[in-house]
């Protein structure tokens, strides 16, 4: 069984300064994908920024990178230089390579609120 | 069209009627899947088709709930007897391959379910 757990229900950061949301896992697949998906209040599902449980080194995307520790079995995302436009919710989530599990299994999710 | 598609955007019954809820994914993408978000929670998986295999019904609820894709394309996912709880958001998502872990699911913008 995987599981995902983000800790922070909901925090603020002021605009132009670099956040940083937790992310903690569990799974005993051996390898595996992380996923990090924003949702702004209007719904929508927007794709991040991805780690494989192999890759070398941590995932870079413009503003959002990922602080991955795999002994800690932690992945958590950094946003830098925070923008009016990223409020919103953001999930981690990850997927189990063994056995062709392809579902993505979901945290509860952080609230972002970037004030001026 | 260049994303996922979703109808209808929201939807709104009485208890025990039954429900269709479509889903046109990305052209090409041979993966699909069902997800279910209840009011400030995290995604539920529901359902996973994936070219012409046999899909992963593991996360369906109940016996009210079915989906088909037909043709390897459109999806359907159909509620018999509707119930309360079932009142959500239900998010479709596709990708360009089931097996290939790196690849995001792309999702739609929903469709949001109220049950009277």
């Amino acid at each position: 069984a995987q599981k995902i757990t983000q800790t922070q229900p909901g925090m603020f950061v002021q605009e132009k300064e670099a956040v940083t949301l937790d992310c903690t896992y569990d799974t005993s697949d051996p390898s595996y994908g992380l996923f990090w998906y924003k949702q702004p209040s209007s719904g929508e599902m927007i794709f991040l920024i991805y780690q494989g449980s192999y890759d070398q080194q941590n995932a870079t995307e413009g503003r959002y990178s990922l602080n991955f520790q795999k002994a800690r079995k932690s992945a958590n995302l950094v946003i830098s230089a925070s923008q009016l436009g990223d409020s919103a919710m953001y999930f981690c989530a990850m997927r189990g390579f063994k056995a062709a599990v392809n579902k993505l299994t979901f945290g509860g999710g952080t609230r972002v609120l970037v004030k001026p | 069209g260049a994303g996922v598609s979703q109808s209808p955007s929201n939807k709104v019954t009485e208890k025990g009627k039954d429900v269709e809820l479509r889903c046109d994914p990305i052209s090409g993408h041979t993966a699909l899947y069902w997800y279910r978000q209840s009011l400030g929670q995290g995604l539920e998986f529901l359902i996973y088709f994936q070219g012409n295999s046999a899909p992963d019904k593991s996360g369906l609820p109940s016996d009210r709930f079915s989906a088909e894709r037909t043709g390897g394309s459109v999806s359907t996912l159909t509620i018999q007897r509707t119930q309360q709880e079932d009142s959500a958001v239900y998010l479709c998502a596709s990708s360009s391959t089931g097996g290939a872990g790196n690849q995001p699911q792309h999702f739609g913008d929903g469709t949001r379910l109220s049950i009277l």
